[in-house]
């Protein structure tokens, strides 16, 4: 079946960097863009942006510049987001969805990137 | 960017009832609307795409209305599986804007 699965927990110092994957399986990677959405702690979701595999071309949403980047390893059928500079207020839960142009659909599991110090 | 608004922000219900949740876009997004669930912990799951069709799987007790600016997503029968919070999410523009979300509780 259609699944995406994201790498373990993350725990980082402020001003450090992350890296979330996202692996896909059971349908052809190039076919759909990924998206990634943010869920801070008992908030709402916050689409962060796409990325199209077939072009790797990125979107970012407005609040997303900068910091945060889109990337791809297509031979591996892998989605990553890189945070950089991390802040207390990136502490969240990043999920990756595949975009179906009429949804969202599988979500990964979701990733928690927890920054303290 | 669109703006999407939910009403209400919660909603307390009981098993069996009727429940309605609205959502209001900032400008007409025709159709372009889906609704999902999220349970505590887990991904969202996708409920209803396209304003008022049924994603594969959903119960039947799920349905999705609306075209321009307000949608509603109802359900006909609250059941104890369904106590989750719902958002709805445009996909109109190419900025995929979800609105605020609405717990539905136990009363």
């Amino acid at each position: 079946q259609v699944r995406l699965v994201q790498s373990g927990s993350e725990l980082k110092k402020p001003g450090a960097s992350v890296k979330v994957s996202c692996k896909a399986s059971g349908y052809t990677f190039n076919s759909n863009a990924i998206n990634w959405v943010r869920q801070a702690p008992g908030q709402g979701l916050e689409w962060m942006g796409w990325i199209i595999p077939n072009t790797g071309n990125p979107t970012y949403a407005q609040d997303f510049t900068g910091r945060f980047v889109f990337s791809l390893d297509t031979s591996v059928s892998t989605a990553y987001l890189q945070i950089s500079s991390l802040k207390a207020e990136d502490t969240a839960v990043y999920y990756c969805a595949r975009e179906k142009g009429l949804g969202f659909d599988p979500w990964g599991q979701g990733t928690l990137v927890t920054v303290s110090s | 960017d669109i703006q999407m608004t939910q009403s209400p922000s919660t909603l307390s219900a009981s098993v069996g009832d009727r429940v309605t949740i609205t959502c209001r876009a900032s400008q007409s997004i025709r159709s372009w609307l889906a609704w999902y669930q999220q349970k505590p912990g887990k991904a969202p799951k996708l409920l209803i795409y396209k304003a008022s069709s049924l994603e594969s799987g959903v119960p039947s007790r799920f349905s999705g209305s609306g075209y321009g600016t307000e949608f509603t997503l109802t359900i006909s029968s609250l059941q104890p599986d369904d106590f989750a919070t719902y958002y709805c999410q445009q996909y109109h523009s190419y900025s995929r804007t979800f609105g605020q979300g609405t717990n539905v509780e136990i009363k």
